[in-house]
This record gives structure tokens, sequence and C-alpha cells, in this order.
């Protein structure tokens, strides 16, 4: 079956660390994204990328980086220089820019 | 940029009523409009989506609707069942360029 996984569904890191979180789509989308959900906030984009080796920033790019060397792969960063990374982070997919997204499961990640 | 609106925040209806989800955009330029469904410790679930060229789309139960001039569409739900319960997302954007912008969600709450 066709999807995209996120992995790990819950990672629990010290802070200070820097973490990755997984994204991998095999539904051999172009483009892909990473958003951050807290509670109010709705989606806010962190990175998206619409072709291998090249990415864009979005709102609030500030402490996180990304790296597209496989179309299927898009993971993300969450560096010690994030002010404020406990949230809920979500990976989505589409064909081009703006069609329908798929999103993953979504990790939720805890810094302590 | 584009700028997402979406009201209200919390929607309590009882099972069998219709529930109406409202949003406003900025960016005239912009023509394709999904809207999404999450449950709860999931990733959202394109439930349905409309292009600026079409003024309604339905699907079973679920309709959008989109005024181009007031730049504003709405979600209907009829015949709302408790499964239907969800934080409900819209979004803007232009096809093929940039990312979608999301609205900050609208918990629906539908009691039995």
């Amino acid at each position: 079956d066709g999807g995209i996984t996120q992995s790990p569904k819950y990672l629990f890191r010290k802070e200070g660390q820097n973490v990755t979180l997984s994204c991998e789509q095999n539904l051999n989308h172009d483009a892909m994204y990473w958003y951050r959900q807290d509670p109010g906030q709705g989606l806010r984009l962190i990175y998206y990328s619409q072709i291998v080796n090249d990415f864009q920033k979005g709102d609030i790019a500030e402490g996180y980086s990304v790296s597209r060397e496989k179309k299927e792969s898009f993971p993300l960063t969450v560096t010690s220089a994030q002010k404020n990374p406990t949230a809920f982070y979500l990976c989505a997919s589409s064909v081009g820019s703006n069609y329908g997204y798929t999103f993953g499961s979504g990790t939720r990640l805890t810094v302590v | 940029g584009e700028n997402v609106e979406q009201h209200p925040s919390t929607l309590s209806v009882q099972e069998g009523d219709s529930a109406v989800i409202k949003c406003t955009y900025s960016d005239s330029a912009s023509n394709y409009f999904p809207w999404y469904k999450q449950e709860l410790g999931k990733g959202p679930q394109l439930i349905i989506d409309i292009r600026s060229n079409v003024g309604e789309k339905k699907d079973q139960r679920i309709a959008v609707t989109l005024n181009k001039t007031a730049k504003h569409f709405s979600l209907h739900i009829t015949e709302t069942q408790p499964e239907d319960s969800a934080v409900y997302f819209c979004a803007a954007g232009l096809v093929g360029q940039g990312n979608l912008i999301f609205g900050k969600g609208t918990k629906l709450s539908v009691k039995p």
C-alpha cells in the first residue's frame, strides 16, 4: 500500500540535544512538507521541498534543518537552537505543489 | 502572503443536525481550497477540495462552497454522526506554486 510513514510516533529528548524525525513516502510524490502543530495554532509550515536536492524555508524554519537527498525521504532535524521544540510534527507529500496533501500520522516530540 | 481565517473554533451539534464551518482567505490569486479532517492523535486526512473554477462540490454528506468575489469558502456536513467528531482544517493555495496556508482548525463535536 502506498503511503507516508513517520517515525517514531513518540520521541523524548533532553534539552540541548539535536533530534532527527524521519519521513518516508512511497507515493512517488515530488513535493514534501514539514508542519508543526501546537494547540490552538493550527498547522505552521517549517520547510518544504518541491524537488530532490532543493528545499525552501517556511514560516517557522528557525532552529530546524532538512535534507532531500532522495525523492522518498525528507528528514527533519530539530536542533538545540529551537527554543520551544515540544510539539506534534506532521510530514506531508503531494504530487506537485498544492495538489491534495497526504499526511503522515505524526511524531510527538517532547523535550525535557 | 496568503492568510486564512477559520470560524468557529469549536462547534457542537446534535446527531442528525447540519454543521457549517467557514473560512476566508486574503490572496485573490489562490485557486485551490482543500478541507482536512484530523482525528485525535492522527494526521489530517483530505476529505474534499475545490478549485476556483467551481462554485460547489458535493460528496455524499459533505459539500464545499466557494465565493471567489467575497473570498470565502465553507464546509457543510449534513446528517452529522458521532464519527464526524474531529478537528477540521481549511486551507488555501495556488496550484503549482508554494505551499498551502491552513486555518487554525474547528473542533466539531457531534452529540448522540
